[in-house]
This record gives C-alpha cells, structure tokens and sequence, in this order.
C-alpha cells in the first residue's frame, strides 16, 4: 500500500527566510511525485512533479524539490518566502502502474511579515 | 480558470434532502475523480472513473452516488447526508496516463444540517 507522510502540520516562517516542507513516501513499487499548493477557499494547483532524471526539479513561484530514493522523501524548499506563499502545501505519490494519487494530510506555511 | 469547474460553490442541505454536486472538465481529460477533504485528514480518494470504468473506494457510504455520463461530466448525487460528512468536495481530472498530473475544481463547500 502506499503511504504519504508530511511531518509538520504547521510552518510559522518570518518573510524572505528560506522554508523546508517535508513529505515522506512509502511504497512497494515505483511512484510518481508531486506538491500541490491549495490558498483558501480554492482547489489544489500544482507546484512541481518529480517523473524521472534529475532528482531536483523546479516549479512555479520560486519552489523547488529534491527526490531521495533512498530516503524515501520529497521535501519542498523555497529560498525566500513571501507574504503571498502563505498557504496549505499538499505532497501526493501516484504509482507508476495507474492513476490514483494518494495525499498527505497537508502542511499549513504562515508567512510572518 | 483551472479547466476544471464546480458546482455549487456552497451548499447546506438537511439529513433528509436529496442534492447533487456537478464537475465540468474542458481539458480533454479522460479520467475524473471525487476528493473529500475534511480538517486535518489526508483528502480521501471517493470514486475514480478512467475510460468510462468506475473505481471506488469501499470505504465511502452508500449515501454518495456518483454518476459519469460522458468523459466531460462528472455528478456525485447526494442522499440523507450525515452531519459528518460536511467538508470539502473536491473534483480533478486528469490524462488518465502514468506520471500525469491531476486538476483540481474550486471544490464545493457542503455543510450538512
């Protein structure tokens, strides 16, 4: 069965310090990663995913994650954060033999000016 | 605009109502799915149709109805709701292929009285 785990519930991070959300997976097979990033009252978007090759990979406003096959982990890392990041970042695996995503419970970033 | 449009925004309906909530897709997609979320819960897969065949989750109550009468439209009938069910729902669409990714609609707010 596969399993997403995110660690922290909630990130307080003061303006323009960098940010690490963690998402950690289990699975017997091979998965697919990806963040989702949900503001308030709103459907999820995607940031980033993580198919093949580089294990860094880039998204949209300024995040970036790096996949760790051995530690079984996604995390999430922005180096500077705006008051506009504040939001619920979601992690999600799908298998590489279908099409159902399975989330984490979520991780709350509140940006402090 | 994400592609992916629901509705109602917001519904409150009474344990003996009958209602139902609409997903509308214009992203070609071939596979469509029903998401709960509810606070501080991982979003609970409900019901995946993929090339007009219905996966559901066994777990999820008789009372939930989903119907897919084409690859563009996506229902999910509502009948003697609980007060528990409350939450988030949320509809995405996806390519239906390994590694792609999922849209989201905005979600409908259901409130159970």
């Amino acid at each position: 069965a596969q399993s997403v785990t995110q660690l922290d519930s909630q990130v307080p991070v003061f303006e323009e310090a960098p940010v690490e959300l963690r998402c950690n997976y289990s699975s017997s097979v091979s998965v697919y990663l990806f963040w989702y990033v949900q503001y308030p009252n709103q459907g999820l978007q995607l940031l980033l995913k993580y198919l093949s090759g580089s294990t860094l990979v880039k998204g949209i406003n300024g995040f970036e994650a790096e996949f760790n096959k051995s530690q079984t982990s996604f995390h999430l890392r922005k180096p500077s954060v705006h008051i506009s990041d504040t939001a619920e970042y979601f992690c999600a695996v799908t298998m590489n033999t279908g099409n159902q995503f399975y989330f984490g419970t979520g991780t709350s970033l509140t940006v402090i000016p | 605009e994400t592609g992916v449009t629901q509705t109602p925004r917001h519904l409150v309906m009474g344990m003996t109502n009958k209602k139902s909530l609409k997903c509308e897709q214009h992203l070609g997609h071939n596979a469509m799915y029903w998401y709960k979320q509810s606070a501080k819960k991982p979003l609970e897969l409900m019901f995946v149709y993929s090339l007009e065949e219905r996966v559901e989750n066994n777990s999820v109550p008789s009372r939930f109805s989903p119907e897919c009468p084409n690859s563009s439209h996506l229902f999910l009938h509502l009948h003697t709701l609980q007060p528990e069910d409350s939450a988030l729902y949320l509809c995405a669409s996806s390519q239906g292929v390994t590694g792609t990714e999922a849209f989201f609609g905005q979600g409908t707010r259901l409130t159970v009285v």
